[in-house]
């Protein structure tokens, strides 16, 4: 159990148009969503956390109107980078937690997609 | 400086002991986590540990932890091919903080 997949792996767009990622938790429903932003030889970095129904909280020095996150349901939420730019490209992973999750506090993570802007 | 850290490389023969080491800076840390990820994929949870225990131990995997000191310490035993992967550490405050990620450690396991 505690299954969580993202949509799509892998998306090349190019510079300047939008791209949505999609975070499910399939088998169990996720009060909070995590997205997260990993660099090469970096940690994971923690973009910004949502709960279901009400506005993300973006971490410090992400900018919220350019990565625009909406958490509609219990077992849905998107992440949309718009106006893409190569440095935008990365590898971004979610993360679901709570809810019907058992144990509520441990996070499931998403296997990631990786975006490429040109 | 960075609140977790962890050193970036370790090769091993199969077979042999791998032990990933782990520090962190904030002594409220509560949990203690080791994740695994494999090339292009997400993160897996392998095990983790409370402040207050000092060794978790739960198949080939063994979590020490020296609170003093503020490190934590995964040692995988009979280490395998398919234990080739990049091992996180993590800590957050309680259950349902956010976690803080160290960079990484890649293991390398040859045959």
């Amino acid at each position: 159990g505690a299954v969580v997949s993202q949509h799509p792996s892998r998306v090349i767009c190019k510079s300047g148009t939008s791209v949505k990622i999609e975070c499910r938790s399939l088998d169990f429903q996720a009060t909070t969503m995590f997205w997260y932003r990993q660099f090469p030889k970096k940690s994971l970095m923690l973009m910004a956390t949502s709960n279901e129904g009400s506005k993300a909280t973006y971490e410090q020095g992400v900018e919220k109107d350019k990565f625009l996150i909406n958490h509609a349901s219990l077992t849905l939420s998107t992440l949309t980078v718009t106006s893409a730019h190569p440095e935008d490209s990365s590898f971004y992973i979610c993360s679901a937690r709570g809810g019907t999750a058992q144990p509520t506090y441990e996070q499931y993570f998403g296997p990631g997609t990786r975006l490429t802007v040109t | 400086g960075e609140d977790v850290e962890q050193s970036l490389f370790l090769s091993v023969r199969e077979g042999d002991s791998s032990v990933i080491n782990c520090t962190y800076t904030d002594s409220s840390s509560t949990y203690l986590y080791w994740y695994k990820q494999e090339p292009g994929a997400g993160l897996q949870l392998l095990t983790y540990i409370f402040s207050n225990m000092d060794m978790k131990q739960d198949q080939r995997l063994t979590v020490l932890l020296n609170k003093k000191d503020k490190h934590l310490s995964l040692r995988i035993a009979d280490t395998q091919t398919g234990d080739s992967a990049i091992y996180f550490c993590a800590e957050s405050l309680t259950g349902y903080s956010t976690l803080t990620f160290g960079k990484g450690t890649m293991l390398l396991v040859s045959p």
